[in-house]
């Protein structure tokens, strides 16, 4: 089937270190983006892609980075510069960045990151 | 202010009642409007997409944008515990960068 496959699901870490989300998609889009989601603050833009090998920052990139060397994925390493990483971490892609009828955005199930 | 706003809730209804949720927004360029519902811990998935003003029905969804008032809806009839969920409106931000602007989300419990 068709989609994107974040892991892992769950992630615990401790203070100082950094952590990697993996993101996936079979859906031969060429944008992707990751999310974050906080209680109460819907979901705000961290990083975004719209094709290999380039990526520009959203709303809230400090103490995240990306990397897009293939198509099919887009990983979200976690820094310890960020100073609040608990939070609900949401990965998604849509066909291009253009806006049409119909390129809409899809997302992954989402990864927990815990700071213990 | 907030370019989207959208009233956190919760919302709960019986089963079998008209549901109504709403955004406002300030931004008079948007032009794509989204709703997404998401369960507990689970990613956002696409409910309904319009562009510009006017209706669009999927089965018991409606949405409906009024730009001139820049305000967007979803209406849910016939209601059932299954809905149940957190309602997210989403625009889509001018400029063909693919970013989406969302409102806070709206918790909607649906008793049997």
């Amino acid at each position: 089937d068709g989609g994107i496959t974040q892991s892992p699901k769950y992630l615990f870490r401790k203070e100082g270190q950094n952590v990697t989300l993996s993101c996936e998609q079979n859906l031969n889009h060429d944008a992707m983006y990751w999310y974050r989601q906080d209680p109460g603050q819907g979901l705000r833009l961290i990083y975004y892609s719209q094709i290999v090998n380039d990526f520009q920052k959203g709303d809230i990139a400090e103490g995240y980075s990306v990397s897009r060397e293939k198509k099919e994925s887009f990983p979200l390493t976690v820094t310890s510069a960020q100073k609040n990483p608990t939070a609900f971490y949401l990965c998604a892609s849509s066909i291009g960045a253009r806006q049409t009828t119909g390129n809409t955005i899809y997302f992954g199930e989402g990864s927990w990151l815990t700071v213990v | 202010q907030k370019e989207v706003e959208q009233d956190p809730g919760p919302l709960s209804v019986p089963e079998g009642a008209i549901v109504s949720l709403n955004c406002t927004y300030s931004n008079s360029a948007f032009q794509y409007f989204m709703w997404y519902r998401q369960y507990s811990r689970k990613g956002p998935e696409l409910l309904m997409y319009t562009y510009s003003s006017g209706n669009k029905e999927d089965g018991r969804f409606t949405a409906q944008v009024d730009k001139s008032s820049k305000y967007i809806s979803l209406f849910i009839r016939d209601s059932q515990p299954s809905d149940s969920a957190t309602y997210l409106c989403a625009m889509s931000v001018p400029g063909n960068t693919g970013k989406l602007i969302f409102g806070q989300g709206t918790t909607l419990q649906v008793k049997p």
